[in-house]
């Protein structure tokens, strides 16, 4: 399969900066994005990571290293809005880039 | 405008009878992809198309079906839904082998009752 591995929940303070890892299986690996999911609602594009390095987009950041198997979203700034799920999801090359999710990261944010 | 149209937002249905879920796309993608999502879990994938191409999940179940009768339209047939399936439904678009986002729609919430 494709495991991809986030962590469960995490809770940061308002103003502070939050990094949420994700790690996959490299086997066949396409490219990954990340999710913001709001209870209730269907999931939105944060970013998409194709090559290694770092994207910045506002507060927001995502890394990617192919070789490990690994990516992080950064959330920096984080304001109350900013509590949702966040989801690794990756496309491994089958017919038409299969797109996998992992388990989400429910994020609190509190005051 | 929305470019990933699920119809209906809810939909209730009653245990044993079947129901269909639609999805339209205004992009001319390629794949198109159902998931299944309960309550504080990431979406599953039951099944995507490339193209006319089906792809089915080793772990979906015979009770979900799926037809795609042209590029805009795919639609997801539960025929006897049970009560573990009440779900929400989202459907997803992509280009494929060119490595842009996947466009979700807004999802079809199920209950069955």
């Amino acid at each position: 399969g494709q495991n991809i591995d986030q962590p469960t929940e995490m809770t940061a303070t308002e103003g502070a900066i939050v990094q949420i890892n994700c790690t996959y299986q490299t086997s066949g690996f396409n490219g990954l994005f990340w999710y913001q999911q709001h209870a209730g609602e269907a999931p939105t594009f944060l970013s998409y990571n194709v090559l290694d390095g770092l994207e910045e987009k506002g507060r927001f950041s995502s890394f990617l290293s192919r070789s490990k198997g690994y990516s992080y979203l950064l959330l920096k700034e984080l304001q109350m809005k900013d509590s949702a799920s966040y989801l690794c999801a990756a496309f491994f090359k089958a017919a038409g880039n299969k797109l996998t999710f992992g388990g989400g990261t429910r994020v609190l944010v509190k005051p | 405008d929305a470019m990933v149209i699920q119809n209906p937002r809810y939909q209730v249905t009653q245990f044993g009878k079947p129901v269909t879920l639609s999805c339209s796309q205004t992009l001319n993608h390629n794949v198109m992809y159902w998931y299944q999502q309960k309550s504080s879990q990431a979406p599953k994938l039951l099944f995507h198309y490339y193209d006319k191409d089906f792809n089915n999940e080793a772990d979906t179940p015979d009770n979900f079906q799926s037809r795609r009768p042209n590029t805009s339209f795919c639609f997801l047939d539960i025929r006897s839904p049970g009560l573990g399936d009440a779900a929400m439904y989202l459907c997803a678009t992509s280009r494929g082998n060119l490595n842009t986002e996947a466009f979700f729609g807004q999802g079809t919430r199920l209950t069955v009752v």
